[in-house]
């Protein structure tokens, strides 16, 4: 299956500054989904988006649906130790199936 | 909030043996999915189930079965292990078309 194209692909950053990662694909979804995956752990849902163009928070958490629906974006402010871990967007189409990005491994330096 | 249960964090087994992982979900959600997880690969789609006793092949089915007996559960199964067969497998569930995936815990499975 298609897989998603994810950037960047790892950040090293420090402690409260800002962190933007985006996915594109060549196809048009109709939901984005943004995931975190901890080390030894399945992925949590952090973000999802229904409808192109609509921009949803979730605390320090911001993401975008892009207008033409084949891409994303994902925004984390003032970040902290604990934000350490893999984060990665995931495509729906009509379908019902699935589409993965290779995921963003972010490192936060206190 | 939903709860998707993998029955076993961690398994070690040699080649050859059988092998099954367990996933239940409380939420009475219809769609269950597994998915393997290996560095570089990303996640891929083994097998998916929409209903009870009913299964569709995913993108890589080859050495994997699947029983879907109850709603609740949706299992996988190795028939013969193989070492290119070490990996992290993932449950997933979603209630309806178009709504998120919920993933369970994960199974790291290594075949020696």
């Amino acid at each position: 299956g298609q897989q998603l194209n994810q950037s960047p692909q790892s950040m090293f950053i420090q402690e409260g500054e800002d962190v933007s990662m985006n996915c594109t694909s060549s196809s048009i979804f109709n939901t984005w989904l943004w995931y975190k995956q901890e080390p030894g752990e399945g992925p949590v849902l952090l973000i999802a988006l229904y409808k192109a163009g609509e921009l949803t928070s979730n605390g320090r958490l911001t993401a975008q649906f892009g207008i033409t629906r084949k891409d994303s974006f994902l925004n984390i402010s003032a970040s902290i130790p604990s934000d350490v871990g893999i984060y990665f967007c995931a495509g729906h189409d009509t379908g019902n199936q699935f589409y993965f990005g290779t995921g963003t491994s972010l490192t936060v330096i206190p | 909030d939903v709860k998707v249960t993998q029955s076993s964090r961690y398994l070690v087994k040699r080649t050859g043996e059988k092998v099954f992982l367990e996933c239940v979900q409380d939420m009475d959600h219809e769609n269950m999915f597994w998915y393997r997880q290996d560095p570089g690969l990303g996640l891929r789609l083994i097998y998916f189930s929409y209903d009870v006793k009913m299964k569709e092949k995913g993108d890589i089915p080859e050495g994997y079965s699947v029983s879907r007996e109850k709603k609740e559960r949706f299992s996988l199964i190795l028939e013969s292990a193989s070492t290119n067969q070490t990996s992290m497998y993932l449950c997933a569930t979603n209630r309806v078309d178009n709504s998120p995936l919920h993933f369970g815990n994960g199974t790291r499975l290594t075949v020696t």
